[in-house]
């Protein structure tokens, strides 16, 4: 079935310091997401993106975080500078317009040191 | 806010004998119903998802009713294999157009031959 890739799979900053995780989605698909998972912990809503827009975002998008997709290419979430509590497994997704079914990816594990 | 509670993991069965997972969901708006799976190192995927009230999704001999009466959407499966051991979420998204899914805390199964 449809594919989303993630880049890279794992992820080890020190505090700090700036990391963007990169999403390649499903080729047709418009409407982009993030979602955090800690270990142990459920998954959570980060953002979703469609039209170059950011829809909608949850507490936990602070300040420090962005997301883009330039010119088509992959959709990607930047933490600048990054914290302790960053520290995650963030899962991209991403679906068709008008369809509530999500593709995700194998996720980025992010340790922030 | 929109909340799912489900289940709390582990759960360990035997292979051939009956799952069920209970979900309850809370959220003002009408929602779309989904059970995902997820196997290690890969991001969750759809199992099924049920959009209308008092109907079922099914897939690989997962079952469940959209509840809307009693807000649940447990899931069930009459006979386990080994190879369905893995977390599942149930979810959902509000019928708001913001396409902002909110997950369960996942439950983890493990099937034992």
């Amino acid at each position: 079935g449809p594919k989303v890739l993630q880049i890279p799979s794992h992820q080890i900053i020190d505090m700090g310091q700036m990391v963007t995780l990169n999403c390649d989605p499903v080729s047709n698909h418009l409407y982009f997401y993030w979602y955090k998972q800690i270990l142990g912990q459920q998954m959570e809503f980060l953002v979703n993106f469609y039209n170059g827009k950011v829809m909608e975002k949850s507490k936990l998008f602070k300040d420090q975080f962005s997301v883009e997709r330039p010119d088509g290419s992959y959709f990607t979430l930047k933490i600048q500078p990054t914290a302790l509590e960053d520290s995650a497994v963030y899962f991209c997704a991403s679906s068709l317009l008008g369809s509530y079914e999500q593709y995700f990816g194998p996720g980025t594990r992010l340790t922030v040191l | 806010g929109d909340s799912v509670t489900q289940t709390e993991g582990p759960v360990t069965l035997s292979e051939g004998t009956s799952l069920t997972v209970n979900c309850s969901y809370e959220t003002k708006q009408y929602p779309t119903l989904f059970w995902y799976v997820q196997y290690p190192g890969e991001g969750p995927q759809l199992l099924f998802k049920v959009p209308k009230a008092n109907e079922k999704g099914s897939n690989r001999g997962f079952e469940a009713t959209y509840n809307k009466e009693a807000t649940s959407f447990h899931l069930q499966k009459a006979s386990v294999q080994e190879s369905d051991s893995a977390v599942y979420y149930c979810a959902l998204v509000p019928h708001t157009g913001n396409y902002k899914y909110v997950f369960g805390a996942g439950t983890r199964l493990k099937v034992i031959a």
